[in-house]
């Protein structure tokens, strides 16, 4: 079973919409991280947490928020979707070594 | 503002020769460099980390080198497959950045022809 993974996959939704993305890790790392890849600019961090009780903002948090429900779990919501959020989203987990795991990704389209 | 650059512009090369990358950043002081590799629809995965203090390091056919004077990292593939063909990322780590966070550059592309 894959250390990271993501649900969904691929998501289309409207304006306007709440969407929630999940991320759960059997790694057991503290450091759990998300972020947004668009075409040609690398990855861009959203949002970090290094415990359960630990969040913070990342470079473009704006749109975004996240929870950290148990050390394995970490969500990404999207309050209110617009179409400039559609991008593939990771989420990442690191240990102490600062090495970070990522999951495969999901793809979110908003119409 | 801070940067890091890499080249957008694909690398074709063919098999058997070396792939060099170059990972460039400007106003950073970094405590560390990592490189990852990235498939098409996956994940980034870890391939190797460089400390500020490192010159060189290796790991089977990959090698990269990290010169903090120049403020460039350079990752090479040895003996380069057509399986190496993906989107190579550089990523920092600023000191004393809370927790070493990393910031990523936009990668660059591969393409080993056989």
């Amino acid at each position: 079973d894959a250390d990271v993974t993501q649900t969904p996959r691929n998501r289309i939704t409207k304006t306007g919409k709440r969407i929630m993305l999940e991320c759960s890790q059997t790694k057991g790392h503290d450091r759990m991280y998300w972020y947004r890849q668009d075409p040609g600019l690398g990855l861009q961090l959203i949002y970090y947490s290094f415990d359960v009780k630990d969040i913070n903002k990342g470079e473009i948090s704006d749109g975004y928020s996240v929870s950290r429900q148990a050390q394995a779990k970490f969500s990404l919501s999207l309050e209110s979707a617009i179409p400039n959020q559609t991008a593939l989203y990771f989420c990442a987990t690191s240990d102490f070594k600062n090495e970070q795991f990522f999951g495969p990704g999901t793809r979110l389209t908003v119409l | 503002s801070q940067k890091i650059e890499q080249n957008s512009e694909a690398l074709n090369i063919q098999e058997g020769k070396t792939a060099t990358l170059t990972c460039n950043y400007t106003n950073y002081s970094p405590a560390y460099l990592q490189w990852y590799r990235q498939d098409p629809g996956r994940g980034p995965v870890f391939l190797l980390l460089i400390r500020e203090n490192e010159k060189e390091k290796r790991k089977e056919r990959l090698k990269v080198t990290f010169d903090t004077t120049l403020k460039q990292s350079l990752f090479h593939i040895t003996a380069s497959q057509p399986a190496d063909s993906a989107t190579y990322l550089c990523a920092l780590a600023r000191i004393k950045a809370a927790g070493n966070k990393l910031t990523f550059g936009g990668g660059t592309r591969v393409l080993v022809k056989p």
